[in-house]
């Protein structure tokens, strides 16, 4: 059952475009967090956020959590061809700190 | 930050045969480890949760006795395949954390192809 739907799941754009990929739950989540994947690699936390309506910068990339920490989402502004990868939002709902991934959405950034 | 490693990154074998693949947490001690399976243009899928010395947690639909899982010390998680077929081929990515609510450090992942 996958608890975390993405939107959208494809997304390519040229290079400069803002886009945003949205993380949605029925669940509440305790805190969630957003990984970038490259192929064949594990994937690398880019931000925790943990409090209802907490908006993080990471530079180029904005991430917000929900008032109700049912959903984020993440802004990325002026986008690179750096930034292609597979964009994944993980949730934890549970004790024992368990993380359950979102649908994830792949992101193509032409030059 | 931590370091974690996986061995073998890429692992072929034939039906019928079992893979072991390691996890381990190089430069801290990990109280838990989690195992996960992704399938290609796929996200990942949480197999197991594994904490030292005591039986791993499995999710609903993973069968046990197919993916045997040990966490014989703080540093050490390993998944074992057994009777692998073609459809157990994937991507296995552990990771680890310290502790409860404490961040979870991933893997490089494990390549499994069953011929």
């Amino acid at each position: 059952t996958q608890l975390l739907e993405q939107s959208p799941q494809f997304l390519s754009i040229q290079e400069g475009e803002n886009l945003t990929v949205y993380c949605n739950s029925s669940s509440v989540f305790s805190s969630l967090q957003w990984y970038r994947q490259e192929p064949g690699e594990g994937p690398v936390l880019l931000v925790t956020v943990v409090t209802g309506g907490e908006v993080k910068k990471l530079k180029r990339l904005t991430f917000q959590f929900g008032d109700a920490r049912k959903d984020s989402s993440l802004h990325i502004t002026a986008a690179q061809p750096g930034d292609t990868g597979l964009y994944l939002c993980a949730g934890d709902y549970r004790t024992g700190n368990q993380f359950y991934f979102g649908t994830g959405t792949s992101l193509t950034v032409i030059p | 930050g931590a370091v974690v490693s996986q061995h073998p990154s890429r692992v072929i074998c034939k039906s019928g045969t079992s893979v072991k693949i390691e996890c381990r947490s190089l430069d801290f001690q990990a109280t838990t480890m989690f195992w996960y399976r992704q399938f290609p243009k796929q996200s990942l899928m949480l197999m197991a949760t594994s904490n030292e010395g005591s039986k791993a947690t499995y999710e609903q639909g993973v069968e046990k006795d197919k993916f045997l899982i040990n966490h014989a010390s703080l540093t050490l998680s390993t998944l074992t395949v057994t009777s692998a077929h073609p459809e157990d081929s994937s991507f296995y990515i552990c990771s680890a954390t310290a502790g409860a609510l404490e961040t979870q450090y991933f893997g490089p992942g494990t390549r499994l192809l069953v011929l």
